[in-house]
C-alpha cells in the first residue's frame, strides 16, 4: 500500500521569499515520486520527478525537489517565489507492485503576496 | 501537437440519466486512467487501463464504468449518476511504466441534480 500526506493545504508567501511544500509518503517499495502543479481551469502539469536516480531533483521553472529516506519526504522548494507561480501543488507516489496505481495527496493551495 | 482531450468540458445532468465523457489520447500510450478531483481530497483514481481490453478498478470504482476498445479512447461511464458524482474527473494517459509522467486532459467539471 502507499499513500502521500501533504502538510498544509494553504501556503501564503510574499513574492521573492522562499516556496517550500512539504510531501511525506508511506510505500512498501522503492518509490517514484512526482510534483505537479495544476493552474486554475487546467489539468494538471509535472514539475519534476523522482527515479531513484539523483535524490535532488530539479525542475520546471526553478522547483527542485529532495528526496530523503530516512524521513520519507520530497519536499518541494523554490528559492525565490513568483507571482505566476500561484497555483495548487500536488504530491504523488507510485511504483512496485502498484504499478497503474498514482496516488495523490490532497494538494496544497499556494498563495504569492505582491 | 501531443494532447489528451476530454469532453465535454462541463456537463450538467439530473440523476439516472446515463452519460458518456469521452477521453483521447494522440500519443500512442499504453497506460489510461481516470480521476476524480474533490475540494480537500486530491485526486482518487476511479479506473485504469494498461492497454486494450485491459481495465482496472481504482480507489473509487463505484457507479462507474470504462471501456478500452482501441489504443487511443478510454471513456468513462455513468450508468446511473448521482449527486455525489458532481466532481471535477481528469483523464491521463502515460507510457506503461511506474515512473512515467502522466499527460493530462484539462478536465470535466460534472453536475449532477
Amino acid at each position: 500500500a502507499q499513500s502521500v500526506t501533504q502538510l498544509g493545504s494553504h501556503v501564503s508567501v510574499s513574492e521573492g521569499a522562499l516556496v517550500l511544500l512539504r510531501c511525506n509518503y508511506s510505500s512498501s517499495v522503492p518509490p517514484y515520486l512526482f510534483w505537479y502543479v495544476q493552474y486554475p481551469n487546467q489539468g494538471l502539469q509535472l514539475l519534476l520527478k523522482y527515479t531513484s536516480a539523483a535524490t535532488l531533483v530539479k525542475g520546471i521553472n526553478g522547483f527542485e525537489a529532495e528526496f530523503k529516506k530516512s524521513e520519507t519526504s520530497f519536499h518541494l522548494t523554490k528559492p525565490s517565489a513568483h507571482m505566476s507561480d500561484a497555483a495548487e501543488y500536488f504530491c504523488a507516489v507510485s511504483g512496485g507492485t502498484s504499478y497503474g496505481k498514482l496516488t495523490f495527496g490532497q494538494g496544497t493551495i499556494l498563495t504569492v503576496h505582491p | 501537437e501531443a494532447q489528451v482531450t476530454q469532453n465535454p468540458r462541463y456537463l450538467i445532468t439530473v440523476t439516472g440519466k446515463k452519460l458518456t465523457v469521452t477521453c483521447s489520447q494522440n500519443m500512442n500510450h499504453e497506460y489510461m486512467s481516470w480521476y476524480r478531483q474533490d475540494p480537500g481530497l486530491g485526486l482518487r483514481q476511479i479506473y485504469y487501463s494498461m492497454n486494450v481490453e485491459v481495465t482496472d478498478k481504482g480507489d473509487v470504482p463505484e457507479g462507474y464504468k470504462v471501456s478500452r476498445k482501441e489504443k487511443r479512447n478510454f471513456p468513462l461511464i455513468l450508468e446511473s449518476p448521482s449527486p455525489n458524482q458532481t466532481s471535477l474527473y481528469f483523464c491521463a494517459s502515460s507510457l506503461s511504466s511506474s515512473d512515467s509522467p502522466l499527460h493530462f486532459g484539462n478536465g470535466t467539471r460534472l453536475t449532477v441534480t
